[in-house]
């Protein structure tokens, strides 16, 4: 399985732009990268994924690089609300579940 | 609004007890999930369903059960709890389908042990 590496946490000043960075060297030619959050007290939430393109949503855009070993979440313009634990999951192609890791704590700062 | 919802949000038990936590989804999703969530060590997947009536394990399945006698509705049962099963309980759900696989999760169940 294809294993994610992330900061253990980051600041960044609201209305400032959040960019959440992950490694994951060793992932396969058909394996998916997604991004997940958790604000304190409730459930994981997605955000957004991709194969190998960029990828933009409502709520953030996904930069995976060229060889695939590593990718970036963009918050464009954090907001105190975007204050949570940050997921960065790459997809196993047999079975059905998802591997957590820790996670980024993300602290968007007045 | 899609919802995941699950039948307590705390829960205090005593050793050696049954326990039972219930989880109900709406969105007709033919998968469910149990996650147990510690600190620092991020979710950790205990059982999974991909239909009615059927199971496979997770990466931490001992001590644990799971039934799926509806469609809608997957429970975790713990049938001696033990203090190291106080954890935070989170369940999800998902439809099948190569491409998008955006699992809903409910809000967890804090369960404490004693």
């Amino acid at each position: 399985d294809a294993k994610t590496t992330q900061p253990t946490s980051m600041d960044c000043a609201e209305g400032r732009a959040a960019n959440l960075p992950c490694n994951h060297s060793t992932i396969s030619g058909n394996e998916y990268v997604y991004w997940y959050r958790q604000i304190h007290s409730q459930g994981p939430q997605y955000i957004i994924h991709g194969l190998k393109n960029n990828e933009t949503n409502e709520m953030a855009s996904l930069i995976i690089t060229e060889d695939r070993k590593s990718s970036t979440l963009i918050l464009p313009h954090a907001t105190l609300r975007d204050t949570a634990v940050y997921y960065c999951i790459v997809y196993r192609n047999y079975g059905q579940n998802f591997v957590f890791g820790p996670g980024t704590r993300l602290s968007v700062l007045p | 609004d899609v919802k995941v919802t699950q039948s307590s949000r705390y829960l205090v038990k005593r050793t050696g007890e049954k326990v039972f936590l219930e989880c109900v989804q709406d969105m007709d999703h033919e998968n469910m999930f149990w996650y147990r969530q510690d600190p620092g060590l991020g979710l950790r997947l205990i059982y999974f369903s991909y239909d009615v009536k059927m199971k496979e394990k997770g990466d931490i399945p001992e001590g644990y059960s799971v039934s799926r006698e509806k469609k809608e509705r997957f429970s975790l049962i713990l049938e001696s709890a033990s203090t190291n099963q106080t954890s935070m309980y989170l369940c999800a759900s998902s439809a099948p389908g190569t491409g998008t696989y955006e699992q809903y999760f409910g809000p967890g169940t804090r369960l404490t042990v004693t």
